[in-house]
């Protein structure tokens, strides 16, 4: 497909463990996002990527969190030392990355992420 | 108080009403994005956008900047317009990718 892919679907895991959650973004956009989005509220912006390098990683919560993106395609956002309150879904984005009015985003499915 | 802020919270309607959602936001933007989000989580970008109105199909949006207000109307609605509706703004110097996000309007057409 030519969508934004984003594996795994759904990722249980135990307080304090490692994840790592992957986004596959449309073939050539150079902007990837990173997006979470809690139940009953609006996504929250964590991370932005424009080719390799993270232009705002602003809505990291804190350094548990760390996305990387070495080849300007594939994203992995890594989680460490999970808590329960990092439950959510976790939503990938892309957009061919001008960044101007016509820069449409395109949203993956989503990671459905559950601490226990 | 947040940022945005979307109203109504729920909307219920009948198949064939004009329907119109509100968004207001507290800062300065460059621009402003009209989300649909289906149950189960996908969600579709309708559009982007920073001064007057644009129109798809039967979804018109329109925004007042110095309202600092955007509404969402659609014509002759129909049940598969049933979703959430997302507001989010790119504040005025603010990165493409640092939205912020109303909590979302959820609209339910019957038929």
């Amino acid at each position: 497909g030519a969508g934004v892919s984003q594996t795994p679907s759904n990722k249980v895991t135990e307080k304090g463990k490692y994840v790592e959650l992957r986004c596959d973004p449309i073939s050539g956009h150079t902007a990837l996002y990173w997006y979470r989005q809690s139940l009953g509220q609006g996504p929250e912006f964590l991370i932005y990527f424009q080719g390799t390098g993270a232009a705002d990683d602003s809505g990291l919560p804190n350094d548990r969190f760390f996305a990387v993106r070495p080849e300007g395609s594939v994203s992995t956002l890594k989680i460490q030392r999970t808590e329960r309150g990092d439950s959510a879904v976790y939503l990938c984005a892309s957009s061919p990355g001008a960044g101007g009015t016509t820069d449409t985003q395109y949203f993956g499915p989503g990671t459905r992420l559950t601490v226990l | 108080k947040n940022e945005v802020e979307q109203s109504p919270q729920n909307l219920t309607a009948q198949e064939g009403e004009f329907i119109t959602i509100n968004c207001s936001y507290s800062v300065g933007i460059s621009a402003l994005h009209w989300l649909q989000q289906h149950p189960g989580g996908g969600i579709v970008s309708l559009f982007m956008l920073s001064s007057g109105k644009k129109k798809h199909g039967r979804l018109i949006a329109t925004i007042n900047i110095q309202e600092k207000h955007s509404s969402l109307h659609i014509t002759a609605s129909h049940p598969r317009d049933s979703a959430v509706y997302i507001c989010a703004v790119r504040t005025y110097g603010g990165s493409q990718g640092n939205l912020i996000f109303g909590k979302g309007t959820k609209l339910s057409v019957k038929p």
